[in-house]
């Protein structure tokens, strides 16, 4: 049972476009959720997080988004850079912070010239 | 400060081989955990640990130990590897101090077994 679902195994935006990925999660349980990015060769690294008391949280050009009622969450990213070519995971916790995750199967974003 | 680290970087066994990988963290971080990556299957746990001398069994466990001996090390062993364990193992920590809460990754191993 995928817990943590990323409908969208691939993206592609032109740069300078908005890039918006998407999470969608079935545990009402869920009171955490992060954005982590992965080049090829390396591991996932931290880009945001959203708790859920709040709807929004905004660094730089990335902003989250989380609507609870619909158990869904929006990674924004705008405008989007060639260097943001990556597989984006979102991640998901119930009670416990980042000790621990549950993970969706990851987006490929591809920005394009 | 290194971060998290993990060796090899990639190994090729044959069936029924085994390897150990090895994961070491420099954050004094409580938790460990390891995971695999496989295509379309996003990230899932095999084993974790919440401090030295614990370990606890993840999503996936089936066909791999670990020990957690010393804090800062966590080792994940295959001891009769078999094609179905052909992945990427990422390795990760936790801990209570982190300014940010999140986990943070090593680099992965690649694994494929023949």
């Amino acid at each position: 049972d995928q817990q943590v679902k990323q409908n969208s195994p691939s993206l592609s935006v032109q740069e300078g476009r908005i890039s918006i990925l998407n999470c969608d999660y079935t545990n009402s349980m869920f009171d955490y959720f992060l954005w982590y990015k992965k080049y090829p060769a390396e591991g996932p690294t931290f880009l945001i997080s959203i708790s859920s008391i709040k709807d929004k949280n905004e660094d730089g050009r990335f902003t989250v988004f989380l609507n609870k009622s619909a158990k869904h969450l929006s990674l924004h990213i705008v405008p989007s850079q060639p260097g943001d070519s990556a597989v984006y995971f979102c991640a998901a916790s119930a009670g416990q912070g980042a000790s621990k995750l549950t993970f969706g199967t990851g987006t490929r974003l591809q920005v394009t010239l | 400060n290194a971060g998290v680290t993990q060796t090899p970087k990639f190994r090729v066994l044959k069936t029924g081989q085994s390897m150990t990988l090895l994961c070491a963290q420099d954050m004094n971080h409580e938790y460990m955990y390891w995971y695999r990556q496989d295509p379309g299957m996003g990230l899932r746990l095999i084993h974790y640990s919440v401090g030295e001398g614990t370990t606890a069994k993840g999503e996936v466990p089936d066909g791999y130990n670990v020990s957690r001996l010393k804090k800062q090390n966590f080792l994940l062993g295959l001891e009769s590897a078999a094609p179905s364990q052909t992945s990427v193992y990422f390795c990760a920590s936790w801990g209570y101090t982190t300014s940010t809460d999140t986990q943070y990754f090593g680099p992965g191993t690649r694994l494929t077994v023949l």
